[in-house]
């Protein structure tokens, strides 16, 4: 049980690039989200997923994209990089049970830069 | 999403309680409070909810004042690798179930 795994760690971009950030979890779970986290900031959220095939708009979605093809993956694209898409990239998947569990895990995060 | 409000930084001894406090004063009957916390570089780790009871698992104890405008996160005994950002969030039990994180508060503990 791998939990939530993310790919790749580090990334670094030129301005107009585009690259995909995979998400993938192992828990069975729903629920799907995609964070960044700027310098001393909280994280927000970008895009979520509440099942295969479906996808939803965030706080901040402008310049990104998203499919949710496989219930296990979650992906986020940028389709023409900007320095302002420099962050800290969280993924995250929620467990849900009747009567008490409610838990989002994150994964360890993509640090992308763009020159 | 009810806004919430906390201290930008605290500190406390090793082997001290660590009492995190948080505003809420505009949530509504139907959010749920939320505690995560994430150490350093690390993705967010949750630790506790509550809705109207306090709560106690293994991590930590949650108490909401029972007209439920503020909540206070408990570490009974604060370790070195408790030091963290601690985020309070007020969530809605809807569809999306979105966490909205603030700036959250950075907890030191001190050796």
């Amino acid at each position: 049980n791998a939990g939530v795994t993310q790919t790749p760690k580090f990334r670094v971009l030129k301005t107009g690039q585009s690259m995909t950030l995979l998400c993938a979890q192992d828990m069975n779970h729903e629920y799907m989200y995609w964070y960044r986290q700027d310098p001393g900031m909280g994280l927000r959220l970008i895009h979520y997923s509440v099942g295969e095939g479906t996808t939803a708009k965030g706080e901040v979605p402008d310049g990104y994209n998203v499919s949710r093809l496989k219930k296990q993956n979650f992906l986020l694209g940028l389709e023409s990089a900007a320095p302002s898409q420099t962050s800290v990239y969280f993924c995250a998947s929620r467990e849900y049970l009747a009567g008490g569990t409610d838990t989002q895990y994150f994964g360890p995060g993509t640090r992308l830069t763009v020159l | 999403d009810a806004k919430t409000t906390q201290p930008t930084s605290m500190d406390c001894a090793e082997g001290r309680a660590a009492n995190l406090p948080c505003n809420h004063s505009t949530i509504s009957g139907n959010e749920y409070v939320y505690w995560y916390r994430q150490i350093h570089s690390q993705g967010p780790q949750y630790i506790i909810h509550g809705l109207k009871n306090n709560e106690t698992n293994e991590m930590a104890s949650l108490i909401i004042t029972e007209d439920r405008k503020s909540s206070t996160l408990i570490l009974p005994h604060a370790t070195l690798r408790d030091t963290a950002v601690y985020y309070c969030i007020a969530m809605y039990m809807d569809s999306s179930y979105k966490l909205i994180f603030g700036s959250g508060t950075r907890l030191l503990v001190r050796p």
